[in-house]
């Protein structure tokens, strides 16, 4: 079974850029996430997603990042204005229905973003 | 709402017992993760635990949970160069959306 895939793996913006990064889910997993994980800290949920519906995104900073799942799969988030703060590896997970039960959560490779 | 806590270091000799420790603040949460996190890679999840049992073993990992103290541990048996990493504590919130909530990560480093 493939896991979650992720792209770009880098990458390096200057400030006031916009960026955007790509996440495939596992094959038929309904629940989607976006982590920030700042270096040194555990990751922190911006956005999840069942099917193509949003449940949580009270952490996004939605005057800059916004993210959709348009046909319940494949997911994008988008940083725009990006700011020196959010330099991180940026983590897509999927789970097979994070709101039934079926909690495990399976984590992409991640996005390492640099703004400089 | 959860605040998860964990050591941030901690070093141990090849084929000695690793002990990480983790406190959270939820007492109703409802699933207690632990993750691996290797160097340039995503989590990797190791095992978890419902909160009505107290211990869980799988091969060589036990976990412990104290849920009168809100402590979660994490015990390797015969730890390995393979193990270094870092390990991260999650407990799953009661919200609707039954997010995780991570803490900031244990480095485990295992000297030969």
């Amino acid at each position: 079974e493939a896991g979650v895939a992720q792209s770009p793996r880098y990458k390096i913006i200057e400030k006031r850029q916009s960026v955007a990064f790509w996440c495939n889910p596992i094959s038929g997993h309904a629940t989607l996430y976006w982590y920030q994980q700042i270096l040194g800290q555990g990751p922190k949920l911006l956005i999840q997603f069942q099917n193509n519906g949003v449940v949580d995104d009270s952490q996004l900073p939605k005057d800059r990042f916004s993210a959709e799942r348009l046909k319940g799969v494949d997911s994008t988030l988008k940083i725009q204005p990006a700011k020196l703060e959010d330099s991180a590896v940026y983590l897509c997970a999927s789970s097979l229905d994070g709101l039934a039960g079926a909690y495990e959560q399976y984590f992409g490779p991640g996005t390492r973003l640099t703004v400089t | 709402g959860e605040d998860v806590e964990q050591s941030l270091f901690l070093s141990v000799r090849e084929g000695d017992s690793s002990v990480i420790n983790c406190t959270y603040t939820d007492s109703s949460s409802t699933y207690l993760y632990w993750y691996k996190q290797e160097p340039g890679a995503g989590l990797q999840l190791l095992t978890y635990i419902f909160s009505n049992m107290d211990m869980k073993q799988d091969q060589r990992l036990t976990v412990l949970l104290n849920k009168k103290d809100k402590h979660l541990s994490l015990r390797i048996a015969d730890t390995q160069t393979g193990d270094s990493a870092i390990y991260f504590c999650a407990g799953r919130g009661m919200d609707s959306s039954y997010k995780l909530i991570f803490g900031s990560g244990t480095r485990l480093l295992v000297r030969p």
